[in-house]
């Protein structure tokens, strides 16, 4: 079975330029959540989608962080602006139920982002 | 709103001994979930306890929910070089899953 997919892997830009990443859940979750990852500040979750809809965004930095879900089968995080603080690794999980059943999560490989 | 914290979080041991890693929480949780990331990995979940109480074994993995389900521990009898990696517990309540800080483990050969 697939797993989570995630895409790109890796993605270099410049400060300023707008970064979408992207997912594809486990075929079947109804639940689907974006984290980033940093030495500094850990595994925060940015956001978390439940049939589609954003259940909890409170994670989510700032305005220039906006993520979608227009369908079950895929997500994008997009940031625009980005700026250097925003490097991190990303990482797309889902789960089958939500939050509140309390299902196992699976993570995708990550996107490794960094802003110059 | 809910935290989860870790101790340690950093640990060093020689192959063949024992490894623990404490979890507690801010709050009361309904479950309490284990998540092993291995070095340039993904998290990988491991377990789920539910109970008060509840303790669960995987080979030489131990795991433990405490009585007032909010503190959780790891225990790894007789460590492996494969057992490296970042334990991290996630606490569940409500519509919310709190990753915990995370513990580190490196093994010395």
């Amino acid at each position: 079975d697939a797993g989570v997919i995630q895409s790109p892997r890796h993605e270099v830009t410049e400060m300023g330029q707008e970064v979408t990443l992207r997912c594809k859940p486990i075929s079947g979750h109804n639940s689907l959540f974006w984290y980033r990852q940093t030495m500094m500040r850990g595994l925060e979750l940015l956001i978390y989608f439940n049939n589609n809809v954003p259940i909890d965004d409170s994670g989510m930095p700032e305005d220039r962080f906006s993520a979608k879900m227009p369908n079950a089968s895929f997500s994008t995080l997009k940031i625009q602006p980005s700026e250097p603080r925003d490097s991190a690794v990303y990482f797309c999980a889902s789960s089958l139920g939500s939050v509140r059943v309390g299902q196992p999560q699976h993570f995708g490989d990550g996107t490794r982002l960094s802003i110059l | 709103g809910q935290q989860v914290m870790q101790i340690p979080q950093y640990q060093h041991v020689q192959e063949g001994e024992d490894f623990t890693t404490y979890c507690n929480s801010s709050t009361t949780l309904s479950n309490i979930q284990w998540y092993k990331q291995r070095p340039g990995g993904h998290p990988v979940f491991l377990i789920q306890l539910v109970k008060s109480g509840e303790v669960k074994k995987q080979k030489r993995l131990t795991f433990q929910f405490g009585e007032a389900k909010k503190n959780s521990s790891l225990h790894i009898t007789a460590t492996q070089t494969t057992d490296v990696g970042t334990y991290f517990c996630a606490g569940g309540g409500n519509e919310k899953l709190t990753f915990g800080t995370g513990t580190r483990l490196t093994i010395i050969p």
